[in-house]
């Protein structure tokens, strides 16, 4: 079974700083990985996500997420914080044999002016 | 609009009120699945559906029911609902697990008093 591991409940950052997220995943066989976002009162939407071929992975609003399967890694990053960025983050895992899809805990992001 | 609904959006009710909260899809997608978000816990999934007629259980079932008669919809039953099932609810579906983008409803959240 897959598992996934977001390092930090809570990160903040100041407006135009780099934005790191740490996500690290356990799975057996080749992983499917997602990062969501979860803005106040309202579901979950996906940011970005890696299946198979290139490693770097850009998503909507100048998200991306490289996978290091040597390091069994996702981590999200975004090179200039903005205030709307402010969020819940989740990463999440699942695999060619699995029917479900696997959270983490979840990362809340602050920005701060 | 592509979209997935749940109603209703908030519900206060007693222990042993048997409830209902609904969920569908205008997407025609096979996949559905239900989950609950906890504080520090991120999303742990119910029961999921492969398609209509097909449902098992996911990593916390317990207290918990569903059907899928239609393709489009997926209720949550909740037959004797206990305070500890108080929690924010979401459904999501996609075409096919495990590689795509999952879609998911704003969210119910239920308060069992």
């Amino acid at each position: 079974a897959q598992s996934v591991t977001q390092l930090g409940s809570h990160v903040s950052v100041s407006e135009g700083a780099l934005v790191l997220l740490r996500c690290n995943y356990s799975s057996s066989v080749p992983p499917y990985l997602f990062w969501y976002v979860q803005y106040p009162n309202q579901g979950l939407q996906l940011l970005l996500k890696y299946t198979t071929g290139a490693t770097l992975v850009k998503g909507i609003n100048g998200f991306e997420a490289e996978f290091k399967k040597s390091e069994t890694s996702f981590h999200l990053t975004k090179p200039s914080a903005h205030m709307s960025d402010a969020a819940e983050y989740f990463c999440a895992v699942s695999a060619l044999n699995n029917n479900d899809m696997r959270f983490g805990a979840g990362t809340r992001l602050t920005v701060k002016p | 609009e592509a979209q997935v609904t749940q109603n209703p959006r908030y519900l206060i009710t007693v222990t042993g009120k048997k409830l209902t909260v609904t969920c569908s899809q205008n997407m025609n997608h096979e996949y559905m699945s239900w989950y609950r978000q906890d504080p520090g816990l991120g999303l742990r999934q119910i029961y999921y559906s492969m398609n209509v007629e097909v449902t098992d259980k996911g990593d916390v079932p317990e207290g918990y029911k569903v059907s899928r008669k239609e393709k489009r919809n997926f209720p949550l039953i909740l037959e004797s609902p206990s305070p500890n099932q108080t929690s924010l609810y979401f459904c999501a579906s996609s075409a096919n697990p495990p590689g795509y983008e999952q879609f998911f409803g704003p969210g119910t959240r239920l308060t069992v008093l």
